[in-house]
């Protein structure tokens, strides 16, 4: 079955960096493309970023364009996501999700998500 | 950039009706994505392009979109649906994923 496994998750000071890891299994990873989507304490959801199966577009939302990097490894089936220069508004739960293979959206499977808490 | 505007809340007695609507721009030419998501769990796709369910997604859940308004219809509301529901599009101008922001909704 598939399954996305979300780590990395911690506890930042502002301006620092972090990277969170999605492992993927149960389908075939290469195939698909993958998004990041975050969620702040009580509010509702933010898409973040997303890469394509073969790793040659990737888009981003305008509240972390030039501070966050997407990337995935095929060999380990594992999607990054690398986060610099945060800010206290990027404390969230963030979620791996999976799209379409010729599509962007919707995302039929999601991980159970990791913490990010951005405090001094 | 897009805007999708969702009521915060709805509330609806078991056995009864919800609606829940998404308004966005000439929404009826995108595809719309339903998302239901309890406390604590991820969220689950419930609708997708407009009104198609995936599988093992019960017949109460249905969709529409048309002009600037997209709508979520829960069929004899069960306890269990008490939930945010989350509509979504893609904005092809922007190359970016928009969601709405959410719905609770509350079975009295």
């Amino acid at each position: 079955q598939v399954q996305l496994v979300e780590s990395g998750g911690d506890v930042v000071q502002p301006g620092g960096s972090l990277t969170l890891s999605c492992a993927a299994s149960g389908f075939i990873f290469s195939s698909y493309g993958v998004h990041w989507v975050r969620q702040a304490p009580g509010k509702g959801l933010e898409w973040v970023a997303f890469i394509r199966f073969d790793g040659s577009s990737k888009f981003f939302a305008d509240s972390v364009k030039g501070r966050f990097t997407i990337s995935r490894d095929t060999s380990k089936n594992t999607l990054f996501l690398q986060m610099n220069s945060l800010r206290t508004e990027d404390t969230a739960v963030y979620f791996c999700a999976k799209g379409g293979r010729t599509v962007v959206i919707p995302f039929d499977y999601w991980g159970q998500g990791t913490l990010v808490t951005v405090s001094s | 950039s897009y805007v999708l505007t969702q009521p915060p809340s709805v509330s609806v007695a078991p056995g009864k009706t919800a609606m829940i609507t998404c308004g966005g721009n000439n929404i009826g030419s995108k595809s719309v994505h339903w998302y239901q998501q309890k406390p604590g769990q991820a969220p689950v796709l419930v609708i997708h392009y407009d009104s198609d369910r995936p599988s093992g997604i019960p017949e109460r859940f249905s969709g529409s979109n048309s002009g600037n308004s997209a709508t979520l219809i829960i069929s004899r509301v069960e306890a269990g649906d008490e939930a945010d529901y989350h509509c979504q599009v893609w904005d092809g101008s922007k190359d970016h994923v928009v969601f709405g922001g959410g719905t609770k909704l509350t079975v009295l």
